[in-house]
């Protein structure tokens, strides 16, 4: 079963405006790790916020944030003030124990395609 | 200071070949994972290494797939008797530890195209 779910294959927004882009998860473990990273065409992966499932306060980052609703296991990445160089791949990836050691496996979801439109 | 490096950036090898890919991580990061990556998808995680051991290796597809770490620092993944399949973006990543708030580093990846 898909651990991570991207329900948005393509997303486009306008200069300037923000953009959420959807992340659903699924887990039993109490204790995870939320991340976004951006790929961008060059292919590398480039971290941009992490929420801790006990984190009381929902993580920001400069121009991105991240709308955590733990109870719906949503971490939805709000991104403010588009750029052109926004234009990339957004993955969502959660952090979980796995089954031989702990918080040691990070599992990604499929990955939205935001275009930033001038 | 310097990121995670992979080499080769590409390679292509023929079916049934032999191929190496090397990460070497950041300075001082005892973690160390191995990911595959087909286009349009995510991630898919293969290998993670803690310190020069191999902690979770069960992402690896088959047992042509192995890698290895043996100094705690530059890894090496190997894939014997390639298959067209392989063909994917190889990724390695590093983390300073191994807790629930670790951030993985990414190199650029490795394309393998196997012919």
């Amino acid at each position: 079963a898909q651990k991570i779910t991207q329900t948005q294959p393509g997303m486009f927004v306008q200069e300037k405006e923000a953009v959420t882009l959807d992340c659903t998860y699924d887990t039993s473990d109490p204790s995870y790790g939320l991340f976004w990273y951006k790929q961008p065409s060059s292919g590398e992966m480039i971290f941009l916020i992490y929420q801790g499932s006990y984190d009381q306060q929902n993580a920001t980052e400069g121009r991105y944030s991240l709308n955590f609703q733990k109870a719906r296991k949503s971490a939805n990445l709000v991104i403010s003030a588009s750029q052109l160089g926004d234009s990339a791949m957004y993955f969502c990836a959660m952090r979980e124990a796995s089954k031989k050691t702990s918080y040691d496996k990070v599992i990604f979801g499929p990955g939205t395609s935001l275009s930033v439109i001038p | 200071g310097a990121g995670v490096s992979q080499t080769p950036s590409n390679k292509v090898t023929e079916k049934g070949k032999y191929v190496e890919l090397r990460c070497d991580p950041i300075s001082g990061h005892t973690a160390l994972y191995w990911y595959r990556q087909s286009l349009g998808q995510g991630p898919e995680f293969l290998i993670y290494f803690q310190g020069t051991g191999a902690a979770d290796d069960s992402g690896l597809p088959n047992d042509r797939f192995f890698a290895v770490r043996p100094e705690g620092s530059v890894s090496t993944l190997k894939i014997q008797r390639t298959e067209r399949g392989d063909s994917a973006v190889y990724l390695c990543a590093s983390s300073l530890g191994r807790g629930r708030k670790e951030t993985q580093y990414f190199g650029p990846g490795t394309r393998l195209l196997v012919l």
